[in-house]
């Protein structure tokens, strides 16, 4: 089981935002950085957020990072149907000294 | 262009062993850190090893801790996982991903499936 808690799914119509939250503890999100991924179906991950607010080049911006205290969010805007994906949130556990990766969020553009 | 190409899954028994590969290029491999993540069939992503870009520092998830070694060869800009005592939950896509930071893998390479059933 992972130690960074997603909603499971999340929707909305066209055009419409989405967040998505990860939430943590001290030892993950509220010492480290944190990373947003995105898994298009039958695709490999990409990295769509990194240091918790940069967009790497050819991201558009209408993904967008926050974190606070012990938890992170992941912003879309404008949503389009080709944002129809998993989205998993992900940062270094210095605790367990291991990676850790939230239980990803399914959006479902109405 | 930075590339990942992963090689050697397949089917295997419990108990077998495996030895998954991912060769690198388009990027100085020397310099990075590198990763493998698993997902397992319809589930998320499973974080399972890094190695520092100098094998300095290995780290292992506790699910394939003893059981699994993870090694690179930079002359050959090539990374690997070797794969031992495999159990039916290890059954997953395997994915090689370079680490530009701690928190932060920033290519990945298409997967390799390891199967493990008897």
């Amino acid at each position: 089981q992972s130690v960074l808690t997603q909603p499971p799914s999340v929707s909305a119509a066209p055009g419409q935002k989405v967040t998505i939250s990860c939430s943590g503890s001290s030892s993950n999100i509220g010492n480290n950085y944190v990373s947003w991924y995105q898994q298009l179906p039958g695709t490999a991950p990409k990295l769509l957020i990194y240091d918790n607010i940069k967009r790497p080049s050819g991201i558009p911006d209408r993904f967008s990072g926050s974190k606070s205290g012990t938890s992170a969010t992941l912003g879309i805007t404008g949503l389009q149907t080709g944002d129809e994906a998993d989205y998993y949130c992900g940062t270094w556990d210095s605790s367990l000294s291991a990676y850790v990766f939230g239980t990803g969020t399914k959006v479902t553009v109405l | 262009e930075v590339q990942l190409v992963e090689s050697g899954g397949g089917l295997v028994k419990p108990g077998g062993s495996l030895r998954l590969s991912c060769a690198a290029s388009g990027f100085t491999f020397s310099s990075y850190s590198m990763n493998w993540v698993r997902q397992a069939p319809g589930k998320g992503l499973e974080w399972v090893s890094s190695i520092t870009s100098s094998s300095n520092y290995i780290y292992y998830a506790e699910s394939v801790k003893g059981r699994f070694t993870i090694s690179r060869d930079n002359a050959k800009n090539s990374l690997y996982l070797q794969m031992n005592s495999l159990r039916a939950e290890d059954t997953a896509v395997y994915y090689c991903a370079r680490g530009a930071a701690v928190a932060q893998f920033d290519y990945w390479g298409q997967g390799t499936l390891v199967t493990v059933s008897s």
